[in-house]
């Protein structure tokens, strides 16, 4: 059975503390791999796919990686705004279908 | 692109009576929905996937006939929960790809059931 692990479960970061978020995974035939960002009450917004391993994606503070059994987001100087819960999912379970990890909830203090 | 919108983004009801929550893809055709459910402090659980002019899938242990999927066009998806009751109170968000594997997301729809 597909699992996606994420730790830690929750991470408490003072403003310009740089961290690394894991994402481990055991799925038969790696497809890809996604990482969104949930604010409370709102649905996940998209940052990236990874579909090989070595490969890495940038935007502003956050930088994906991605290697054969997990994926690290690593977050540079983080800002309160980053705070959020970082989800990540891999293809699974049929066509075009999806599971998630449980998340790893982020809090930036000022 | 890629913008999923739901409606409506919160709704309150009474015990027994049936809501519908709409999954709108503004900018591309979405052949394929998705329904998830989310419960606090929880991840997404999937629900069902959605076709375009077909019968819903559902996920193990998701009773079709209490939420009740219609993909009538290509860019609509409709979840309605029958006879909703206080357990089925949960923030429910739908998802649509553009063709890959990538995911967009609703911003979802929270209930409330009384």
């Amino acid at each position: 059975e597909d699992q996606v692990t994420q730790s830690p479960e929750a991470l408490r970061l003072q403003e310009g503390e740089s961290s690394s978020l894991n994402c481990s995974y055991t799925v038969s035939g790696l497809r890809g791999l996604f990482w969104y960002r949930q604010d409370p009450g709102k649905g996940p917004e998209f940052l990236f796919t990874l579909y090989s391993a070595g490969e890495e994606k940038e935007k502003e503070r956050l930088k994906a990686t991605l290697t054969k059994k997990e994926s690290f987001l690593h977050i540079t100087a983080p800002k309160p705004e980053d705070s959020a819960t970082y989800l990540c999912a891999v293809p699974s379970g049929g066509y075009q279908k999806v599971t998630f990890g449980t998340g790893t909830k982020l809090q930036v203090i000022p | 692109g890629a913008v999923v919108s739901q409606h409506p983004s919160w709704v309150i009801c009474k015990s027994g009576t049936s809501v519908k929550i709409e999954c709108r893809s503004l900018d591309f055709q979405a052949t394929t929905m998705f329904w998830y459910r989310q419960f606090p402090k929880q991840s997404l659980m999937l629900m069902a996937t959605s076709n375009e002019g077909s019968k819903a899938t559902y996920e193990q242990g998701v009773e079709k006939d209490k939420f009740l999927i219609n993909h009538a066009s290509l860019t609509l998806s409709t979840l309605t929960v029958t006879s909703a009751h206080p357990e089925d109170s949960s923030f429910y968000i739908c998802s649509s790809t553009t063709g890959e594997e990538t995911q967009y997301f609703g911003p979802g729809t929270r209930l409330l059931v009384l």
